[in-house]
């Protein structure tokens, strides 16, 4: 059971917003960065957003992050077929372990 | 061209060890930690640890402290990740995965390797 929590689903249709949110607690989430990456289906993960709310080079400013306390969320705005994927996020935790969320699976009905 | 590819697949028996190797290429290989992470069939991403390239420390997630080593080789800017006495629920996809200080994003991914641990 993973620290991070996720929905493990969450849907919308093309064009439209969807959020996903990753809770935690002080010994993670509350005090470091977090970073979201995308899986698409067979392919290994790629960094979506780092530091809590900065996207890599090449990410669309259609993908945003944000933290308050201690969860942190996701947000994708004008939705794409290409954005069905799973998400997750992840942290340091106290413990000097990469955590990872368990993962958001996004539907684009 | 900025890459890590990692070897090939693995069929390993229960109780054998097995060895994943990822070879950088287009950066310094000394300057980013390298990560193992790894993600069982259907299931999430899971930490394994980290090595630093410049002078070999290592951390090790709890779970796996004692039966994960990393290493790495820079004449050949390669790095490995044994994991031995394997059982069956160590059948996953093995990636590895960089990052600039060793508690930054992972921004490079490997391809990942299917070991598959089966009788």
């Amino acid at each position: 059971q993973s620290l991070l929590t996720q929905p493990p689903s969450v849907s919308a249709a093309p064009g439209q917003t969807v959020t996903i949110s990753c809770s935690g607690s002080s010994s993670n989430i509350g005090n470091n960065y977090v970073s979201w990456y995308q899986q698409l289906p067979e392919t290994a993960p790629k960094l979506l957003i780092y530091e809590t709310n900065k996207r890599p080079s090449g990410i669309p400013d259609r993908f945003s992050g944000s933290r308050s306390g201690t969860s942190a969320t996701l947000v994708i705005t004008g939705l794409q077929t290409g954005d069905e994927a799973d998400y997750y996020c992840g942290t340091w935790d106290s413990s000097l372990s990469l955590l990872f969320g368990g993962g958001t699976k996004l539907t684009v009905l | 061209q900025v890459q890590l590819v990692q070897s090939g697949a693995e069929v390993k028996k229960p109780g054998a060890s097995v060895t994943v190797s990822c070879r950088t290429s287009g950066f310094a290989f000394t300057h980013y930690f390298m990560h193992w992470v790894r993600q069982a069939p259907g299931q999430g991403l899971e930490w394994m640890g980290w090595i630093n390239p410049l002078t070999g420390a290592t951390n090790y997630a709890q779970k796996f402290q004692g039966r994960v080593t990393l290493t790495r080789d820079t004449s050949i800017s390669t790095d490995y990740m044994e994991l031995s006495s394997l059982k069956s629920d160590d059948t996953a996809v093995y990636y590895c995965a960089r990052d600039e200080l060793g508690f930054d994003p992972l921004d490079l991914w490997g391809q990942g390797i299917l070991v598959t641990v089966s009788s």
